[in-house]
């Protein structure tokens, strides 16, 4: 069985302060995807990561991807209340039903204001 | 520009009457998925299409079925809902010809209430 352990689970944070969530496995995955759900609404994918030490910025998001393509960063600069939400991480392989992801439980963070 | 769409957004059904969830999509995917969500957890796969491909989760109850009659369009039948069915419903696509990414794109949802 995968497993993809994010953490923290729950984060609650002042506007302005920096934050980081982790997610890790003993598996290694092809990609790696993160998204962000707000309430009611389905998950939207943030970004992709492919290559093991990949770094991408999305304004002041940056991810990362771990050497060993098994874990993966998320880190918010200067949060503000419009970051607030559920941050899922997944993990992507490929096998000959499709590509599947296994999700990491999950990190609420809620940025207030 | 809605790419995943899914109806209805909110579905209020009673204990034991079937209810269908319905999913289409412009994006020309060739794979489909159902999810379901409880609250302040990770989306939990269910099934998906690969083509007109069936893929059963093993621990997907048999309350759960779904059909494809093409490419477009996807369905979430739940024979005999029962309390505990009660969740977001998410269909994703994903395209497999010709990608590496596995990215999966979401709809909104269905909130499914039981009463």
């Amino acid at each position: 069985t995968q497993l993809l352990e994010q953490s923290p689970q729950f984060l609650s944070i002042q506007e302005g302060e920096n934050l980081t969530v982790y997610c890790n496995s003993s598996s290694v995955f092809s990609s790696l995807q993160w998204y962000r759900q707000e309430p009611g609404e389905g998950p939207v994918l943030l970004v992709t990561v492919v290559t093991g030490g990949e770094v991408k910025k999305l304004k002041r998001l940056t991810f990362q991807f771990g050497d060993a393509r098994k874990d993966s960063s998320l880190h918010i600069t200067a949060a503000q209340p419009g970051d607030t939400g559920l941050y899922l991480c997944a993990g992507a392989k490929i096998n000959n039903a499709g590509n599947m992801l296994t999700f990491g439980g999950g990190t609420r963070l809620m940025v207030k204001p | 520009d809605a790419m995943v769409i899914q109806n209805p957004r909110y579905q209020v059904t009673q204990f034991g009457k079937p209810v269908t969830l319905s999913c289409s999509q412009t994006l020309n995917h060739n794979v489909m998925y159902w999810y379901q969500q409880k609250s302040s957890q990770a989306p939990k796969l269910l099934f998906h299409y690969y083509d007109k491909d069936f893929n059963n989760e093993a621990d997907t109850p048999d309350n759960f079925q779904s059909r494809r009659p093409n490419t477009s369009f996807c369905f979430l039948d739940i024979r005999s809902p029962g309390l505990g069915d009660a969740a977001m419903y998410l269909c994703a696509t994903s395209e497999t010809r010709g990608s590496s990414y596995n990215e999966q794109f979401f709809g909104p949802g269905t909130r499914l209430t039981v009463l």
